[in-house]
């Protein structure tokens, strides 16, 4: 079954602090993974995209990682602020119109 | 540039009342469309899918049926609505980027509550 799992559910950090965030998935065949962030009430916006040849994007103070051979993938978070408080959400999609979405993980940065 | 939009922010509705939600893209042609439902500390749920006018594709049985009358314009309904479609409503659109495969772009999502 095609699943994406997120770890952890919630986290809490203080400001300036790094921060690593989790993601395994059986998804099968394997197209890409994106990281979207999602603000309270809003959209998801698309923070990185890695196909299966890539190990490592960056965008800004994210970098996101990729070990196909294990389907786990990290997003990790450098300097955090403030404005990074939002939902990560992890999308694998295995091809075509499917896309599979991880439940999130909902990040407090606190002052 | 491209933009979507879905109106309205959002909704409360009585049990057994009718829906509708609107969700428009500028900026772009034939785009596929998408409906996604996102229950609360649950991941997003595709409910519908159109590669182009007229077609639509349901991804689970449910409440809730679509229609795309133009070419950028995604339409979410119900004849009577029950408790359970209770949740945050997210229209995108995708376009192929060569490499990457469908990238997704969401609207700003409507929250309908059902009482």
């Amino acid at each position: 079954k095609n699943q994406v799992e997120q770890s952890p559910q919630s986290l809490i950090i203080l400001e300036g602090k790094n921060c690593t965030l989790q993601c395994n998935y059986t998804v099968s065949p394997f197209s890409n993974l994106r990281w979207y962030k999602q603000d309270t009430g809003r959209g998801p916006v698309s923070l990185t995209i890695m196909t299966f040849s890539e190990n490592t994007k960056s965008n800004g103070r994210y970098t996101a990682t990729l070990d196909a051979d294990t389907k786990q993938s990290s997003l990790h978070i450098t300097a955090s602020q403030l404005s990074d408080s939002a939902s990560y959400i992890c999308v694998v999609r295995p091809g075509g119109f499917k896309t599979i979405f991880g439940a999130g993980t909902r990040l407090f940065v606190k002052a | 540039s491209q933009t979507i939009h879905q109106w309205p922010a959002t909704l409360v509705q009585p049990v057994g009342s009718p829906l509708s939600l609107e969700c428009t893209v500028e900026g772009t042609s034939n785009p596929n469309l998408y409906w996604y439902r996102q229950a609360a500390g649950r991941g997003l749920q595709l409910l519908f899918y159109s590669v182009g006018i007229g077609q639509i594709s349901s991804e689970v049985p449910q409440n809730l049926s679509a229609s795309r009358p133009q070419d950028r314009q995604f339409i979410l309904s119900s004849k009577k609505l029950l408790l359970s479609d209770s949740g945050f409503y997210l229209c995108a659109w995708s376009v192929l980027i060569a490499g990457t495969g469908n990238e997704q772009f969401f609207g700003p999502g409507t929250r309908l509550t059902v009482l």
